[in-house]
């Protein structure tokens, strides 16, 4: 079955640790995403990329980092400069071109929180 | 960017038709509707996008108004599984490989028996 895997599922943080969040998909997607979702929100852009070893920052990049050095990962660090880490993070996949439309398939997230 | 304007929450009674509306009054040419839901706690789901034509596939309808202003997500028959936050988006086109989504708050849908 093709999908898209987010791990852990939860996951503890202290204060001033980096912590990395894992990102694989086996769709064959070019794109993916990484968005961040706070309790009663929507969900915020961090990073995306479209190609391999290419990404842009989103809406709130600072005190994140990524990395794009296969298709099929899309890891997600959380630095200890991200002054408000506690969220939901959700990564996303989707494939590109003319005729695709787009469609977003999304993993099942991530709960981080800074303890 | 096209922004979306939808209501905070909607409840619908179980077995009717639940019509969600979504105002994008900004909307390019090219810029294409989606809907996308999320149950609690979970990463959010697909459902349906469209253009300029009327759109139905097994999850829903998507009526889209003639000058594309505003759009309407129909479920002909709730159930209370249908229970989301439902997410209109307008997709932003990144360069010539296609757009990032953006999100915005949602309409809280309750279905109740």
């Amino acid at each position: 079955d093709g999908g898209i895997t987010q791990s852990p599922k939860y996951l503890f943080r202290k204060e001033g640790q980096n912590v990395t969040l894992s990102c694989e998909q086996n769709l064959n997607h070019d794109a993916m995403y990484w968005y961040r979702q706070d309790p009663g929100q929507g969900l915020r852009l961090i990073y995306y990329s479209q190609i391999v070893n290419d990404f842009q920052k989103g809406d709130i990049a600072e005190g994140y980092s990524v990395s794009r050095e296969k298709k099929e990962s899309f890891p997600l660090t959380v630095t200890s400069a991200q002054k408000n880490p506690t969220a939901f993070y959700l990564c996303a996949s989707s494939i590109t071109g003319a005729r695709s439309n787009y469609g977003y398939t999304f993993g099942s997230g991530t709960r981080l929180t800074v303890v | 960017d096209a922004k979306t304007t939808q209501p905070t929450s909607m409840d619908c009674a179980e077995g009717r038709a639940a019509n969600l509306p979504c105002n994008h009054s900004t909307i390019s040419g090219n810029e294409y509707v989606y809907w996308y839901r999320q149950i609690h706690s979970q990463g959010p789901q697909y459902i349906i996008h469209g253009l300029k034509n009327n759109e139905t596939n097994e999850m829903a309808s998507l009526i889209i108004t003639e000058d594309r202003k505003s759009s309407t997500l129909i479920l002909p028959h709730a159930t209370l599984r249908d229970t989301a936050v439902y997410y209109c988006i307008v997709r932003v086109a990144v360069g010539n490989q296609g757009g990032k989504l953006i999100f915005g708050q949602g309409t809280e849908l309750s279905v109740k028996p």
